[in-house]
């Protein structure tokens, strides 16, 4: 079936401007996930959805960072007023389990993000 | 809080060679345990996890791991490499207790030469 996917693939933006990048998870899969791998890096995680809410958030370097899935599937990560630091690819995880499952996180390919 | 610590960032290799890939942890609670690939070009894929049981965990494509907790490691290994076998691995770790999110290593570069 689908993997999960993640829209665009790619996406230059000068500094302060506005970006969202688009997650697609698994059919049927409950949490989502989003991560961040900077160059020479590992994934680092951002924020953690089960089904609507965002169960943690602790990942979110600051408030210019926020993202939603008001439906329990799809989610959109937003980025306010860009910085060349957010530079990155960002990464979309999803997983069939309840909170605290041991069920595989599948990954996406990533959006890589290029802030001018 | 966890941290994971792969100390060689590059293993060069030759083809049909063993090669260990090193994964250590830091955690003050029990863990579970995870190796990722990640493939030019491509997201990341689950290579095996160890999450209770049998310390030798098998994974894919002829991969294992052996979790050791008074060493607190997770080291990946292969009998004999294979050219395909070129990516970058990622160990990463997860608390027990209330947390659902993954720690990762910075990664090591394997490079198999012909």
């Amino acid at each position: 079936g689908a993997g999960v996917s993640q829209t665009p693939s790619n996406k230059v933006t000068e500094k302060g401007k506005y970006v969202e990048l688009r997650c697609d998870p698994i059919s049927g899969h409950t949490a989502l996930y989003w991560y961040r791998q900077s160059l020479g890096q590992g994934p680092e995680f951002l924020i953690y959805f089960q089904g609507t809410g965002a169960a943690d958030d602790s990942g979110l370097p600051n408030d210019r960072f926020f993202a939603v899935r008001p439906e329990g599937s799809v989610s959109t990560l937003k980025i306010q007023r860009t910085e060349r630091g957010d530079s990155a690819v960002y990464l979309c995880a999803s997983s069939s389990g309840g909170r605290g499952s041991t069920d595989t996180q599948y990954f996406g390919p990533g959006t890589r993000l290029t802030v001018l | 809080a966890q941290s994971v610590t792969q100390l060689d960032s590059q293993v060069p290799v030759f083809e049909e060679a063993p090669v260990e890939l090193r994964c250590n942890y830091s955690s003050s609670v029990s863990v579970y345990l995870f190796w990722y690939v990640q493939y030019p070009n491509q997201g990341l894929q689950l290579l095996l996890k160890y999450l209770s049981g049998s310390t030798l965990v098998k994974g894919i494509n002829g991969f294992e791991a052996e979790f050791n907790k008074s060493q607190t490691s997770f080291h990946l290994r292969k009998p004999s490499v294979h050219i395909s076998d070129t990516a970058e691995y990622f160990c990463a770790v997860r608390g027990f207790y209330n947390t659902d999110k993954l720690i990762f290593g910075t990664g090591t570069r394997l490079q198999v030469f012909p």
